[in-house]
């Protein structure tokens, strides 16, 4: 079974400090990574994208592909209270997606 | 800016009844996604549609679901029979060029089945 795990939290980090969220995947043909964030209530909102091993940069976010280990990260720099909520990775394989269970993140003021 | 819509956005339903979710795809994507979220758990993905056929289903997708894309701007998901256990969020997704592109994701149906 394809599997997607998260830490699913809750992480806590003070404002502007830097936020650092873990997910790893079983499928090693898993082609595209994506985080995404969803607050209570509403729907997943993406932030990244990336399909090749290495960083990419977006703003705040920096998204970390690494194929061999089969892991993605996503960190957040300078943090702010609206940064709270749950961060979702998600994983293509085939014409399927999965998505992990989620890691709560809380930043405190 | 474009945005992918669903109404309604509650539905209450009796067991047992047919309930169909309607959604509209950002207007020029071509592939399209239904995905359900139970209350504290992870998005499940149930079936994914281009060129008007299903081109890949998840074992949730049995044979009490169905897509339909009825008139070139609305997507469908319909639930023949709803059970219990199918009370959830559903979410409707789409992509503008192949699957592993972004996918923009609608605000949600809340399904509770009494």
């Amino acid at each position: 079974q394809k599997e997607v795990e998260q830490n699913s939290g809750p992480l806590s980090v003070p404002e502007g400090a830097i936020a650092s969220l873990n997910c790893t995947y079983s499928d090693r043909v898993s082609q595209s990574f994506f985080w995404y964030r969803q607050y209570s209530g509403k729907s997943p909102e993406l932030i990244m994208s990336i399909y090749s091993n290495g960083d990419k940069e977006d703003g705040r976010f920096t998204a970390q592909l690494n194929k061999a280990s089969q892991y993605v990260s996503l960190l957040i720099r300078d943090s702010q209270p609206s940064d709270s909520a749950t961060y979702l990775c998600a994983v293509n394989t085939g014409n399927q997606f999965y998505f992990g269970t989620g890691t709560s993140l809380t930043v405190i003021p | 800016e474009p945005e992918v819509t669903q109404t309604p956005s509650h539905q209450v339903t009796q067991m047992g009844q047919e309930v169909i979710l309607r959604c509209v795809p950002i207007s020029n994507h071509l592939y399209f996604y239904w995905y359900r979220q139970i209350l504290g758990q992870k998005v499940e993905f149930l079936v994914s549609f281009y060129n008007n056929e299903i081109s890949e289903k998840s074992e949730i997708f049995d044979d009490q679901f169905s897509v339909e894309r009825p008139d070139g701007s609305n997507f469908t998901l319909k639930i023949r029979s709803t059970k219990l256990e199918d009370s959830a969020m559903y979410f409707c997704a789409s992509s503008s060029t192949n699957v592993a592109n972004t996918q923009y994701f609608g605000p949600g149906t809340r399904l509770l089945v009494l």
